[in-house]
């Protein structure tokens, strides 16, 4: 099993650009999440899913969307990039209630640069 | 107030030393609570649950004291493997989605 896998590694945008994060899991998890790391502020969360086709704002959506469309793959989109949206992405996927507890699996990150 | 605070360090200690990380949380009615690794560069890992009884893990010993709201980490004769940040994590509403909120991390170095 892979995990959690994030596509790309880095990425450099300009001002106004748009790009699209991938993110993939295989261990048939309900729930996705996207998170960022920026220094000294901890990971906050962007948006979630609890399940394909459903997704809410978490503490950080302004600037942007997500979708859930299959249940393997969630998606972040930057539609207009800001260099205040540089920063580390984190992808991570976790069991639904039923397990003994809900650890977070996270992918490898994303290292994102806007100019 | 931070929902989830912690000392940031960083904590310098030498190969074989003790060292104790804290972390308080504000909703007293927060359900579950975690320890996280995350190695430079990389993504953060369970380390270890807290209970409310305290639990141990080899030599990793977690502390749960609901009434003053606080967590602690407890790591015996350090090795340098153990360099990383520790991130106190906690689900602040029990829901059954995970919803997590991060401290924002202790950096411990073990040195020679």
């Amino acid at each position: 099993n892979a995990g959690v896998t994030q596509t790309p590694k880095f990425r450099v945008l300009k001002t106004g650009q748009s790009m699209t994060l991938l993110c993939a899991q295989d261990m048939n998890h309900e729930y996705m999440y996207w998170y960022r790391q920026d220094p000294g502020m901890g990971l906050r969360l962007i948006h979630y899913s609890v399940g394909e086709g459903t997704t809410a704002k978490g503490e950080v959506p302004d600037g942007y969307n997500v979708s859930r469309l299959k249940k393997q793959n969630f998606l972040l989109g930057l539609e207009s990039a800001a260099p205040s949206q540089t920063s580390v992405y984190f992808c991570a996927s976790s069991t639904p209630v039923g397990s003994s507890y809900n650890e977070q699996f996270f992918g490898p990150g994303t290292r994102l640069t806007v100019l | 107030r931070k929902e989830v605070e912690q000392d940031p360090g960083p904590f310098n200690v030498p190969e074989g030393a003790t060292v104790a990380f804290n972390c308080t949380y504000s909703n007293s009615a927060s359900q579950s609570f975690f320890w996280y690794r995350q190695d430079c560069r990389k993504e953060p890992k369970l380390l270890m649950s807290v209970y409310s009884s305290g639990n141990e893990d080899g030599r990793f010993t977690a502390q749960l004291n609901r009434a003053s709201q606080y967590i602690s980490l407890l790591i015996r004769d350090s090795k340098l493997s153990d360099s990383a940040t520790y991130l106190c994590v906690v689900n602040p509403s029990g829901t059954s989605y995970g919803k997590l909120t991060f401290g924002q991390g202790t950096i411990l170095t073990v040195h020679p």
